[in-house]
C-alpha cells in the first residue's frame, strides 16, 4: 500500500510569516498533489509535481510556492501566510492506472493568526 | 471537466444496500466517472472510477447510464463506517485535476 506522511499535522503561526509543508511518499510514485480544504469550497487544487523539478500549478496556486528535490518529498510554502491560508492541507499521489486514482495523506490543520 | 450533481445528503439503514446517483450530463467521450469519499476529517479516500462499463470492485460497485449522463455507486452492504461524504468527479484520462463538489452525506443509520 501507497504510504504518505504529511508534517506537521498541526501548525498555528501568525500572519506574515513563512511556512513550509512536507509531503513524504514511501513509494516511488511519479505524480504527487497538494490540495486545500475549506468549508463551502470542497477540495482544491493548489499545485502537483510530475516529476523531480517538475511542477505545475492548480486552481488556487496563489500565494503557494512548491519544489520537488527528490520524487519523494513534495514541499508546499507559503512565502508570507495570510488569515486566508488558514485551511486544511491534503497531499495526494497518483497510484492507479490514471493520473485521478490518487491516495491522500491525513491532511495538516494550519491556522494562520 | 463536466459538472455533477449529486443529492445534498442520503439516509441508508445498516445492512442495507446504498445507492447514490450522480448526474453528468455534459460529460463528454473521454471523461471518466470518479468516486471518493471522505470520512469524517481524513484525507478522501478512491473508491471507483469507470468509462462507460459497469464495474465492480472489493469496496463498491458503479452502473453508469448508457448515454453515460448518470451514474449510481452502490455500496451492496452498508455499515456504520460507510458514513462520509461521498463525492462524484468526472475528469479526462489525461486531466491531472480532480474537482471535488459537494459532495453527498451519506448517513448510515443502526
Amino acid at each position: 500500500d501507497a504510504g504518505i506522511t504529511q508534517s506537521p499535522r498541526h501548525k498555528v503561526t501568525e500572519t506574515g510569516t513563512p511556512v513550509t509543508l512536507r509531503c513524504h511518499q514511501t513509494e516511488n510514485h511519479r505524480y504527487m498533489y497538494w490540495y486545500r480544504q475549506d468549508p463551502g469550497h470542497g477540495l482544491r487544487l493548489i499545485h502537483y509535481s510530475y516529476g523531480v523539478k517538475d511542477t505545475d500549478k492548480g486552481e488556487v496556486s496563489d500565494g503557494y510556492s512548491v519544489s520537488r528535490s527528490k520524487t519523494e518529498d513534495f514541499l508546499l510554502t507559503l512565502e508570507s501566510a495570510t488569515s486566508s491560508q488558514t485551511s486544511v492541507y491534503f497531499c495526494a499521489i497518483s497510484v492507479g492506472s490514471s493520473y485521478n486514482e490518487q491516495f491522500f495523506g491525513p491532511g495538516t490543520r494550519l491556522t494562520v493568526l | 471537466d463536466a459538472k455533477t450533481t449529486q443529492p445534498t445528503s442520503m439516509d441508508c439503514a445498516e445492512g442495507r444496500a446504498a445507492n447514490l446517483p450522480c448526474n453528468h450530463s455534459t460529460i463528454s467521450g473521454n471523461e471518466y466517472v470518479y468516486w471518493y469519499r471522505q470520512i469524517h476529517s481524513q484525507g478522501p479516500q478512491y473508491i471507483i472510477h469507470g468509462l462507460k462499463n459497469n464495474e465492480t470492485n472489493e469496496m463498491a460497485s458503479l452502473i453508469i447510464t448508457e448515454d453515460r449522463k448518470s451514474s449510481t455507486l452502490i455500496l451492496p452492504h452498508a455499515t456504520l463506517r460507510d458514513t462520509a461524504v461521498y463525492y462524484c468527479i468526472v475528469s479526462g484520462a489525461g486531466s491531472y485535476q480532480l474537482t471535488f463538489g459537494k459532495g453527498t452525506k451519506l448517513s448510515v443509520i443502526p
